[in-house]
């Protein structure tokens, strides 16, 4: 079975542009969270959808955006990128949103902004 | 809020020994779960262990067992017989309420 994907693998931006990332999560996952990981540093909560609504948001400016799509994969959008933006991002899916649930992570997007 | 605090930011152990990976955290709730994580070079996430705070036993998964102090809010994890692909990062996570949180991680190098 495939895992989560992400694309792009690699991406470099400048100050001020917009930068959409895409997940596709694990076959029967329905719910599907961001995490923002800056070097050295652990993942730190960004999103949380599940069946196209928001469940959860973390400590994020309203320039970080997502949305949940019918077949369960997600995007993630940053507007007016700054240098303090570059980092890993993470998807990770799991069944639903219940506490107990296992998240399962992807590769991430590695995420410059110049 | 719950915060998850690593106080080793690097460690390192002989291959075949054991180590053993400190974390804390902090919460006022009573059910929540408790995660190690490992973080390759290559950067994917792993899952290595988790333990419902409900259980009073810990958790084991072959190599890998956690020593879950409830009361301490303490949560390390034990890795026996260390192998060279245990080379990781390990980060500690909390999840509640849909809100995972996570340490800032254990360099761990596992030495031939």
């Amino acid at each position: 079975d495939a895992g989560v994907t992400q694309s792009p693998t690699h991406l470099i931006k400048t100050r001020g542009q917009h930068v959409t990332l895409r997940c596709s999560p694990i076959s029967g996952h329905k719910s599907v969270s961001w995490y923002q990981q800056v070097l050295g540093q652990g993942p730190q909560f960004i999103f949380q959808y599940y069946e196209k609504e928001e469940r959860g948001r973390g400590n994020f400016p309203d320039r970080f955006s997502a949305r949940q799509f019918p077949n369960y994969s997600s995007e993630l959008n940053v507007n007016a990128l700054l240098l303090g933006d570059s980092a890993l991002y993470l998807c990770a899916s799991s069944l639903g949103t219940t506490t107990q649930e296992t998240q399962y992570f992807g590769p991430g997007t590695r995420l410059l902004v110049l | 809020a719950q915060t998850v605090t690593q106080s080793q930011p690097e460690m390192s152990v002989q291959e075949a020994e054991t180590v053993t990976l400190s974390c804390t955290y902090d919460t006022s709730e009573n059910n929540y779960y408790l995660f190690w994580y490992k973080q390759p070079p290559s950067r994917q996430m792993i899952l290595v262990i988790r333990q419902e705070a409900y259980k009073q036993q810990n958790a084991t998964e072959n190599r890998f067992s956690v020593n879950f102090q409830k009361a301490a809010k303490s949560f390390s994890l034990k890795i026996s017989d260390s192998q060279l692909g245990d080379t990781a990062m390990y980060f500690c996570a909390f999840m509640e309420n849909n809100d995972m949180r996570f340490g800032a991680g254990t360099r761990l190098t596992v030495k031939p």
